[in-house]
């Protein structure tokens, strides 16, 4: 299997663009997760979806911010309007059934920067 | 809601020496425990998890952690660092609900 997989792996944008993450599980996986890391506030969990589903989205900062999981192999993480204090790696990850007592496996990341 | 504090944001050790990276978390009740690893540029990998039985865990890389419930701790050992270890480790609790990490420990392991 691939693992999970992210793209872009970088995104370089301006403030007040509309920037789009993906991210595709690992086949199989019901849960999936994002995660957005800075120096400042560590890995912050923003929301995670089950069978497709988002369950909790209790981390995601502000409006600008929305997630989509269409079906079970893929997830958008979506900023609109994009603000420099968004630049981030932002994370995804799956899970297989029960996945809050399963490992999850993370992609290699996105890191985003908003001038 | 849990809250999961690691108390040293960096750990600078020798090679071939002991490290002991902690991790307390904030409630007694019934929780999972992980540590994952991060190398540079990297996702983070899983090194271990308490889900119940033995209290002394061993994961990958020859770590292992023990779980105290009576101190609410989930340390994490290795005997002998190798340069290869250094990163940055993640201790992680959940409370069934929710996933919550810690803020990390930078373990730095010099020749």
């Amino acid at each position: 299997d691939a693992g999970v997989i992210q793209s872009p792996r970088h995104e370089v944008t301006e403030m007040g663009q509309e920037v789009t993450l993906r991210c595709k599980p690992i086949s199989g996986h019901d849960y999936l997760f994002w995660y957005r890391q800075t120096m400042m506030r560590g890995l912050e969990l923003l929301i995670y979806f089950n069978n497709n589903v988002p369950i909790d989205d209790s981390g995601m900062p502000e409006d600008r911010f929305s997630a989509k999981m269409p079906n079970a192999s893929f997830s958008t993480l979506k900023i609109q309007p994009s603000e420099p204090r968004d630049s981030a790696v932002y994370f995804c990850a799956s899970s297989a059934d029960r996945g809050l007592s399963n490992e999850q496996f993370f992609g290699p990341g996105t890191r985003l920067t908003v001038l | 809601a849990q809250s999961v504090t690691q108390l040293d944001s960096q750990v600078p050790v020798f090679e071939e020496a002991p490290v002991e990276l902690r991790c307390n978390y904030s409630s007694s009740v019934s929780v999972y425990l992980f540590w994952y690893v991060q190398y540079p540029n990297q996702g983070l990998q899983l090194l271990l998890k308490y889900l119940s039985g033995s209290t002394l865990v061993k994961g990958i890389n020859g770590f292992e952690a023990e779980f105290n419930k009576s101190q609410t701790s989930f340390h994490l050992r290795k005997p002998s660092v190798h340069i290869s270890d250094t990163a940055e480790y993640f201790c992680a609790v959940t409370d069934f609900n929710k996933f919550y990490f810690g803020s990390g420990t930078k373990l730095n392991v010099k020749p």
